[in-house]
């Protein structure tokens, strides 16, 4: 059965310090990777996509990087404003749909 | 300014009742989506729709109804077959479906949060 999971569930960190975000999936013929940010009481908003083992992509703080088995959302030096929960979902095979995971919850406390 | 609006922001519904949350999008996006998010557990797909006058079940669909009469427009109708539909309601839409993984990220609307008297 295709699977996503994050991890963990809630990570808390002073700001500045640097830690990375896990999404591990088991799914036949990945497509695509997809990483969102969701804000409180709001809809998520799209990050980036990963589309094959090696590829990194970087937006001012968060770098998300791809295995063949997980991927992994790097903050580094992290402020307050990046506190937010980050979803991972992934797009495998024929089927067009996404499989998420049910989150990370990062608070960044100043 | 492109982008994809849902209405009304917080929804009551009594026992009983037919509510419809409303999804608009102006990105001249093929196909829309709608989710249902409850606290702890990923997005779960309730129906989905590539193209105008045509949509599919998703994973959680009994309870629920769509329509797509027009390519701008998806609305949902929570219908009183749903026992339990206090939960946030995220519509998506994607450029293009099933042409390539680049063309169908999904881009998420502000939300509908259900609640029920």
């Amino acid at each position: 059965e295709d699977q996503v999971t994050q991890s963990p569930e809630a990570l808390r960190l002073q700001e500045g310090e640097s830690s990375s975000l896990n999404c591990s999936y088991t799914v036949s013929g990945l497509r695509g990777l997809f990483w969102y940010r969701q804000d409180p009481g709001k809809g998520p908003e799209f990050l980036f996509t990963l589309y094959s083992a090696g590829e990194e992509k970087e937006k001012e703080r968060l770098k998300a990087t791809l295995t063949k088995k997980e991927s992994f959302l790097h903050i580094t030096a992290p402020k307050p404003e990046d506190s937010a929960t980050y979803l991972c979902a992934v797009q495998a095979g024929s089927n067009y749909q996404l499989i998420w995971g049910a989150g990370t919850k990062l608070i960044i406390k100043p | 300014d492109g982008g994809i609006t849902q209405s009304p922001k917080y929804l009551f519904r009594k026992e009983g009742q037919n509510v419809t949350l409303s999804c608009e999008q102006n990105l001249n996006h093929d196909a829309m989506y709608w989710y249902r998010q409850d606290p702890g557990q990923g997005l779960r797909l309730i129906y989905y729709s590539q193209i105008v006058n045509d949509f599919q079940k998703g994973d959680i669909a009994e309870g629920y109804s769509v329509s797509r009469e027009k390519k701008e427009s998806f609305p949902l109708t929570v219908t009183s077959a749903q026992k339990n539909p206090t939960a946030f309601y995220l519509c998506a839409s994607s450029p293009r479906p099933r042409g390539g993984a680049s063309k169908e990220t999904q881009y998420f609307g502000p939300g509908t949060r259900l609640l029920v008297l």
